[in-house]
């Protein structure tokens, strides 16, 4: 199946935990991003790579890091994990136009 | 002002009715707008792009720009109740294109 996939699917840590969440698409393209979904459904971007540079580094507690190894993988860690992150995490990618296709997203609940 | 305006619904309609969504922006040089359709615990999927002025219609969805007064809408035809979802509207910011900025979604509800 060509897509944006995502792991995990749920994510149950504590507070201060750090954590990964990995992203591949198997689409061919070039940008990729991470987006954050809070609670009130508002979808926000994070970071985005373009061909393994990063591109927009929004105004992110730098706890988060992404980290591109190459153009068709986007991972995401974050360390000493906080309440206020729990949200749900979606990795997408474009390569036209900006057309974004969305990965399934992690549900992360920080306890 | 926010930079993507959407009314949080819930929208209802019955079905068979036409489910018109409405969007404005205020970066008046933004290029690229799309429509994406969100179910319930589920990711956002691209439903309809649009660049230029007018219609464009594919299938039961007609997506209509209107740059000058900063508009776009989504039009739904013989809503559906699987049409049910949140709908969110993206704009491609004029300042970084490989940013879009959504909005905060309309809810749309088709009720037999």
């Amino acid at each position: 199946d060509t897509a944006v996939s995502q792991t995990p699917k749920y994510l149950v840590t504590q507070m201060g935990n750090d954590k990964s969440i990995k992203c591949e698409q198997n689409l061919g393209h070039d940008t990729m991003y991470w987006y954050k979904q809070d609670s009130k459904k508002f979808l926000k971007i994070m970071f985005s790579y373009n061909n393994k540079e990063l591109i927009i580094n929004e105004t992110v507690p730098n706890r988060f890091s992404p980290k591109s190894p190459d153009k068709a993988h986007l991972n995401l860690h974050i360390n000493s994990l906080e309440l206020g992150d729990s949200a749900v995490y979606f990795c997408a990618s474009s390569q036209i136009n900006n057309e974004q296709f969305f990965g399934p997203g992690t549900r992360l609940t920080v306890l | 002002q926010k930079e993507v305006e959407q009314n949080s619904g819930p929208l209802s309609v019955p079905e068979g009715a036409i489910a018109s969504l409405n969007c404005t922006y205020s970066d008046r040089v933004s290029q690229s707008f799309f429509w994406y359709r969100q179910y319930s615990g589920k990711s956002p999927e691209l439903i309809m792009s649009i660049y230029s002025n007018g219609d464009k219609e594919d299938g039961r969805f007609t997506a209509q720009l209107n740059k000058a007064s900063q508009y776009v809408s989504l039009l739904i035809r013989d809503s559906q109740p699987s049409d049910s979802a949140t709908y969110l509207c993206a704009v491609q910011a004029s300042y970084n294109t490989d940013k879009l900025i959504f909005g905060t979604g309309t809810r749309l509800q088709v009720f037999p």
